[in-house]
């Protein structure tokens, strides 16, 4: 079955614990990307990829990292987690990035006590 | 940052019937549009993407029109059913960036 993966579902943590979210995809899509959801708030990109080794910054980067050491996964890495970071996390992939649609997945919800 | 702004924030139909809402964004540099659906403790499934200017497409009971001159895009719900019931989000890409709008919730009653 096509999917996006993450893992955890959920995570309950403390400020400054460091952490990563994996994301996988078993579509061999070129793109990757996070997004971050809170209320009343649309979704926000907060890093990309086009293929393997590259990466680039959404509209919301600060405190978060990203690899993209193989076309299958992309985890994000918050270093230092801080409770303004609480927030439901997606991670997306395409075929080829702005012209083709994403794929989500099931979304990791993150809270930073 | 792109400003994308959806209208109305939230509506509530009646069984069968058809409605609409919009999608309004910055026309300069525009790359694509694409429409999700997000149903409640689901993630967002793509419903269209739409690259040029006067682009219609249509899934079933559910279209979308393009006007990439005047920056703005209308989804369209012809008789609409209780599993319509979702949150419609759009979002525009510049270059390989996406900006979501914050989505049109619609909750379509029986």
């Amino acid at each position: 079955e096509a999917q996006v993966t993450q893992n955890p579902r959920y995570l309950i943590t403390v400020t400054g614990k460091k952490l990563t979210v994996t994301c996988s995809q078993n579509m061999n899509h070129e793109y990757m990307s996070w997004y971050r959801q809170d209320p009343g708030l649309g979704l926000r990109q907060i890093y990309y990829s086009m293929n393997v080794e590259v990466t680039d910054k959404g509209d919301v980067p600060e405190g978060y990292k990203v690899s993209r050491k193989e076309k299958r996964n992309f985890p994000l890495i918050l270093e230092s987690p801080s409770p303004n970071q609480t927030s439901l996390y997606f991670c997306a992939s395409s075929r080829q990035g702005w012209a083709y649609e994403q794929y989500f997945g099931p979304g990791t919800r993150l809270t930073v006590t | 940052i792109l400003n994308v702004e959806q209208s109305p924030q939230s509506l509530h139909v009646q069984e069968g019937d058809s409605t609409n809402f919009t999608c309004s964004f910055p026309s300069s540099n525009f790359y694509a549009l694409h429409w999700y659906r997000w149903e409640t403790a689901k993630s967002p499934e793509a419903l269209f993407v739409m690259t040029l200017n006067g682009d219609e497409k249509k899934k079933g009971r559910i279209s979308a029109t393009l006007n990439t001159k005047e920056g703005y895009s209308y989804l369209y719900i012809k008789g609409s059913q209780p599993e319509d019931s979702a949150t419609y989000l759009c979002a525009e890409n510049y270059g390989q960036n996406f900006v979501f709008g914050p989505g049109t919730r619609l909750s379509v009653l029986p």
